[in-house]
C-alpha cells in the first residue's frame, strides 16, 4: 500500500537557518504530494502541493519539488523565522483518493 | 469565505457512552473525508464520502464506528461505547472532486475518554 517516510523530529534551528525536512514515498501510479502544517493549537493547513513529477510547490517561502526518479518531496526554505515553528506533515495522494500522512515533523525555531 | 467547521471542539465522555462528531464542509466541496489524529498512530484515514456514490469505509477501525453524510452536505461521525483508545482528534476536511484537489482540514474534535 501507499506509505510516506519523513525525517524524525524534532528540529530546532535558530533563526535564519536553512531548512530541510525529508520525505521519500511509496505508491502505485502518480499520487499528489503536499506538504501540510500545523501551528500550535491550530488545525492542519496546507502548505503547498505537487500534483507531477518535476513539479516544484512553493508558498511562504517554503519549496520541495517532486521527484520521480527518487520518490522524494524533500521541504526547504532558506531562511527560517521563529514563526515557522509547527509540526509539518508530508502526505500523498493515490489512486483511493485519501490522504497518507507521514508522523510528521516537529520544527522549534529559536530566536 | 468559510472554512471546515467542526462542532464540538471539545468532547469529554465517559467509557463506553456514544458520541456524536459533526462537520459541515466547504460548500460547493463534493468530497469529505474523517481522519483521526492520535499520538501513537499518527494521522489515520477513517471513511471518504464522495457524492451519491457509495462512502469508502476501509479505515473505520471497528463496526463501533459509523459515519453518514445527509444531503451531500454536514457528516456526522458516530462513535458507540467508547472506549480509551478512541481518544483521539478527530478531523473533517473536504476538497473539490478530483485526485488532484487539496483538501481543506476543520480544527477537529479532541474526544477524551474518561
Amino acid at each position: 500500500g501507499d506509505s510516506v517516510t519523513q525525517m524524525e523530529g524534532p528540529v530546532t534551528l535558530s533563526e535564519e537557518a536553512f531548512l530541510t525536512i525529508n520525505c521519500t514515498y511509496t505508491a502505485t501510479g502518480y499520487p499528489s504530494l503536499f506538504w501540510y502544517v500545523q501551528y500550535p493549537g491550530e488545525g492542519l493547513q496546507l502548505l503547498l502541493k505537487a500534483t507531477k513529477a518535476d513539479d516544484k510547490g512553493s508558498n511562504k517561502g517554503f519549496e520541495a519539488t517532486y521527484r520521480k526518479e527518487t520518490t522524494s518531496f524533500h521541504l526547504e526554505k532558506g531562511s527560517v523565522q521563529v514563526s515557522d515553528s509547527a509540526v509539518y506533515f508530508c502526505a500523498l495522494r493515490g489512486s483511493n483518493y485519501k490522504l497518507t500522512f507521514g508522523k510528521g515533523t516537529l520544527l522549534t525555531v529559536n530566536p | 469565505g468559510a472554512g471546515v467547521s467542526q462542532s464540538p471542539s471539545n468532547k469529554v465522555t465517559e467509557k463506553g457512552k456514544d458520541v456524536e462528531l459533526r462537520c459541515d464542509p466547504i460548500s460547493g466541496h463534493t468530497a469529505l473525508y474523517w481522519y483521526r489524529q492520535s499520538l501513537g498512530q499518527g494521522l489515520e484515514f477513517l471513511i471518504y464520502f464522495q457524492g451519491n456514490s457509495a462512502p469508502d469505509k476501509s479505515g473505520l477501525p471497528s463496526d463501533r464506528f459509523s459515519a453518514e453524510r445527509t444531503g451531500g452536505s454536514v457528516s456526522t461521525l458516530t462513535i458507540q461505547r467508547t472506549q480509551q483508545e478512541d481518544s483521539a482528534v478527530y478531523l473533517c476536511a473536504s476538497s473539490l472532486e478530483g485526485g488532484y484537489q487539496p483538501q481543506h482540514f476543520g480544527d477537529g474534535t479532541r474526544l477524551s475518554i474518561l
